[in-house]
């Protein structure tokens, strides 16, 4: 099991209302990313983080921001929510293993507004 | 562009029986496929890795094939359980990526009945 946490697992709020879903893993990995991901979709990924201070978007374009204060910790805001942001939210980071990156998921915050 | 296609769609089977499930992919230049089982409500846990030189790996009831000439991947459960019920997503990675960015097939939604 890997040492990656995601808060709140659930989230229904209105819209228009600031959220923040946490994210943090104490495995000491550089790289962070944040994935989304409809019923019965991939998943996507909307931002990723090399690093402390770094910082990038993903290949889906998303309303949200993110930042990387400290290496463990890797939080997701959205500014003013709305029904299109209903979706999961998954978390993971990586090292690397066997030649390439093993990325490893939290249990993901699913974010229902209504 | 790269893609990861997955099939069936979803798969329904009796407890104690065997099945296999396909990935077709186009990331290029390849690195390596993994196969992660997502449980309903949570992240992916990888069950295995398989890098170009690699024809077959197993993970206990779990064996995965790669052709890397022909770019499919099989993921066969033998013995399925219960707990098998979850949805099996092909991953493939790309080389040379400093990201580790993963390419994500739909998954495959198997349901194991009793």
């Amino acid at each position: 099991e890997a040492d990656i946490y995601q808060t709140p697992r659930y989230l229904v709020i209105g819209t228009g209302k600031k959220i923040t879903l946490e994210c943090s893993q104490t495995m000491g990995h550089d790289k962070m990313y944040w994935y989304q991901q409809d019923p019965g979709m991939e998943l996507h990924l909307i931002h990723y983080s090399y690093g402390v201070n770094s910082t990038e978007k993903g290949d889906l374009s998303s309303e949200s921001t993110v930042s990387r204060i400290r290496t463990e910790h890797f939080p997701l805001t959205l500014e003013s929510a709305r029904p299109s942001h209903t979706s999961q939210y998954l978390c993971a980071s990586s090292k690397r293993r066997e030649g390439s990156y093993e990325q490893y998921f939290g249990p993901g915050t699913r974010l229902t507004v209504t | 562009k790269n893609q990861v296609e997955q099939s069936p769609q979803s798969l329904i089977i009796l407890e104690g029986k065997n099945c296999t499930l396909q990935c077709n992919y186009t990331v290029s230049p390849f690195s390596n496929l993994r196969w992660y089982k997502q449980d309903t409500g949570r992240g992916p846990v990888s069950l295995t890795i398989m890098t170009f030189s690699e024809n077959t790996k197993s993970n206990g009831r779990y064996t995965a094939t790669l052709d890397a000439d022909t770019k499919q991947s099989s993921l066969h459960i033998t013995a399925s359980q219960l707990s098998d019920s979850a949805s099996y997503i092909c991953v493939v990675s790309d080389r040379g990526s400093t990201l580790g960015r993963l390419y994500f097939g739909r998954g495959t939604q198997l349901t194991v009945w009793p």
